[in-house]
């Protein structure tokens, strides 16, 4: 078990630029989630995958955010045309599906100037 | 929408002393859990409580869901340094599709 690794750990981008963060999971989980984290606050919940299947989305998930799961392996989240409010850290978490615990990966750390 | 409200926000004490942390909500959730995160790092599950009334205890933490599943408590006895962290919790709906997570409490324990 190697756990959800996320890559990369930081970016550093400039605002109207384009991002794409990665996401391993546990390999035998089928549930995939990403959250935004805001420093000192809890993570609000983006959205939800069943395998290759997007769920459920976040009203916060605008337009410029997508998020794909081909395989029903790893996950990318992009986020189009950044925005100075994007800066925050998103996390990725991963679970069997059977009980509801979330193993979480260490976030992707973004800083939009 | 199921929001989660934690009590304190922050809570610094000094080594030895015994704390609570609350989570509250005016929905009832199926299950509650209880994360720790440490900067740069992703959460880290504690306990999972699932049935009204459950307490359950982890060495020095004492977990409680309250009787009509809407909040719960944690409580440290004789916290140490090693305690100070970011503590969340998150509320799963009778859907079973998604956390809900608390605002969280930072604490910090002096030597």
């Amino acid at each position: 078990d190697t756990g959800v690794s996320q890559d990369p750990r930081h970016k550093i981008t400039k605002r109207g630029q384009n991002v794409t963060f990665r996401c391993d999971p546990i390999s035998e989980h089928n549930r995939l989630y990403w959250y935004r984290q805001t420093l000192g606050q809890g993570p609000e919940f983006l959205t939800y995958f069943q395998n290759e299947a997007q769920l459920e989305k976040s009203r916060l998930l605008s337009d410029r955010f997508s998020a794909e799961r081909p395989k029903g392996s790893f996950s990318t989240l992009e986020i189009q045309r950044t925005e100075q409010g994007d800066s925050a850290m998103y996390l990725c978490a991963s679970s069997s599906g059977t009980g509801f615990t979330l193993h979480f990966g260490n976030g992707t750390r973004l800083t939009v100037t | 929408t199921q929001l989660l409200e934690q009590s304190p926000q922050f809570l610094s004490i000094q080594e030895g002393e015994n704390l609570t942390v609350y989570c509250n909500s005016s929905s009832v959730f199926s299950s509650l859990q209880w994360y720790r995160q440490e900067p740069g790092e992703g959460p880290v599950l504690l306990v999972t409580v699932v049935t009204g009334g459950e307490v359950k205890k982890l060495k020095r933490l004492t977990f409680q869901f309250g009787d009509a599943r809407k909040d719960s408590s944690l409580h440290i006895t004789a916290a140490q340094p090693g305690d100070t962290g970011l503590y969340l919790c998150a509320g799963a709906g009778s859907s079973g599709s998604r956390l809900t997570f608390g605002e969280g409490t930072q604490l910090t324990v002096n030597p």
